[in-house]
């Protein structure tokens, strides 16, 4: 049972260049988040998808883009790199209020454009 | 905009001392106040939560505190250890927008 996964666990960019950071969950939570955690910061929400089909603007979205066509699977895309996205990027997935259960993080996404 | 303001932003305590973390907010659409413990390379993990109908929750050594008069809620750590090193975050559920906002973020620092 991996819980969340992310991959990659670490990646380097150059400014325009683009990539997809691939959330996968197998506890079939309906809730998925993207998050970036910059220091000072806290984790401030990019998007999110409340299920399969679905995906919602968060706190930061400019420059992101989303897709939830499976429900195990929620992607984060970078269109056009930018510096200011070197980030550490969490995917956290949420069963719903109704389950009095937290959200399960995975282990980040360590991101550095150039 | 800080939905959720938290202090301090870092805490360094002697072992065996009380850690003390305070978070304060403003939207009444906020039910459910979970923190988190956040070691370095790891994501971040439930510590302990609490919802508005209690005013305080203990697990082991931590403990939060809820005023909701106030919008305010702390997690204290009792008997604190080199182990709770770690950074820690409370956040705030949104019932409105089904999402979780965070604070920035505590070092603690225990030494030995």
């Amino acid at each position: 049972n991996a819980g969340v996964t992310q991959t990659p666990k670490f990646r380097v960019l150059k400014t325009g260049q683009s990539m997809t950071l691939l959330c996968a969950q197998d506890m079939n939570h309906e809730y998925m988040y993207w998050y970036r955690q910059d220091p000072g910061m806290g984790l401030r929400l990019i998007h999110y998808s409340v299920g399969e089909g679905t995906t919602a603007k968060g706190e930061v979205p400019d420059g992101y883009n989303v897709s939830r066509l499976k429900k195990q699977n929620f992607l984060l895309g970078l269109e056009s790199a930018a510096p200011s996205q070197t980030s550490v990027y969490f995917c956290a997935t949420w069963p719903g209020r109704e389950s009095n259960q937290p959200q399960h993080f995975g282990d980040g996404t360590r991101l550095s454009i150039l | 905009q800080q939905q959720v303001k938290q202090s301090p932003q870092s805490l360094i305590v002697q072992k065996g001392g009380i850690s003390i973390i305070n978070c304060a907010y403003e939207n009444t659409a906020f039910d459910y106040f979970p923190w988190y413990q956040q070691f370095p390379g790891k994501g971040p993990a439930l510590l302990i939560a609490i919802r508005p109908d209690v005013s305080e929750k203990k697990e082991g050594r931590f403990t939060i505190s809820f005023n909701k008069s106030a919008k305010q809620f702390s997690l204290h750590i009792m008997d604190s250890q080199p182990g709770d090193s770690a950074t820690y975050f409370c956040a705030a559920f949104d019932n409105y927008g089904q999402n979780f906002v965070f604070g920035p973020g505590t070092r603690l620092s225990v030494l030995p």
